[in-house]
């Protein structure tokens, strides 16, 4: 099977614009969550989705949103970029309905925000 | 608040010999704990993961020791390789409450000198 794809691996945009980057899952995987990774802070969790619907959200402003389409592939957008939204943002699949089993990360998109 | 502590930050270990990371958490809730395996430029890969019914698993040269009473759990990698190299992330999450996908520790930096 082919593992989770992140499509653009590198993204430099400037402070103000905004960004979408998008996520396939592993074929027959329904949840996929999003994860926000710096050196300061680590691995964040951003939020996840399971069959088109939002179930989780992490800590993050709202400028941060995301959603899922019938074929499970995912997109998160970011409004108003920051300086401090440069980060890798990865996603990552799970078989189950649940997501909190077997997250399977993809090789992530760095943003760089200038 | 940082709810997965995880240490050493970085570990140096000779070629052979084992590498011990150790992971505490403080959400009794938690419970599933799995290990993650990174390297530069690639996404976390799921090592190995454990439940709080057990109190050892092993897979290969890679254990995971869980103590529920002190809401420990460590990673022992045993024969350890140069290949072994990479920063490895514990993790926990609350499966009934699935509130916020995993929360991540802040990772070790694992270097074997061959």
């Amino acid at each position: 099977k082919a593992g989770v794809t992140q499509t653009p691996r590198y993204l430099i945009k400037t402070r103000g614009q905004q960004v979408t980057l998008s996520c396939s899952p592993i074929s027959g995987h329904r949840s996929v969550s999003w994860y926000q990774q710096t050196p300061g802070q680590g691995l964040q969790f951003l939020f996840e989705y399971f069959s088109e619907t939002q179930r989780n959200k992490g800590n993050f402003p709202g400028r941060f949103s995301g959603r899922q389409f019938s074929n499970s592939r995912s997109e998160m957008n970011v409004s108003t970029l920051e300086l401090g939204d440069s980060a890798l943002y990865l996603c990552a699949s799970s078989p189950r309905g649940k997501s909190t089993y077997e997250q399977y990360f993809g090789p992530g998109t760095r943003l760089t925000v200038t | 608040q940082q709810q997965v502590k995880q240490s050493p930050q970085s570990l140096i270990v000779q070629k052979g010999g084992i590498s011990i990371i150790n992971c505490a958490y403080e959400n009794t809730a938690f419970d599933y704990f799995p290990w993650y395996q990174q390297f530069p430029g690639k996404g976390p890969a799921l090592l190995i993961a454990i439940r709080p019914d057990v109190s050892e698993k092993k897979e290969g040269r890679f254990t995971i020791s869980f103590n529920k009473s002190a809401k420990q759990f460590s990673l022992h990698i045993m024969d350890s390789q140069p290949g072994d190299s990479a920063t490895y992330f514990c993790a926990a999450n609350d499966s009934g409450g699935g509130a916020d996908g995993l929360t991540f520790g802040k990772g070790t930096h694992l270097i074997i000198q061959p």
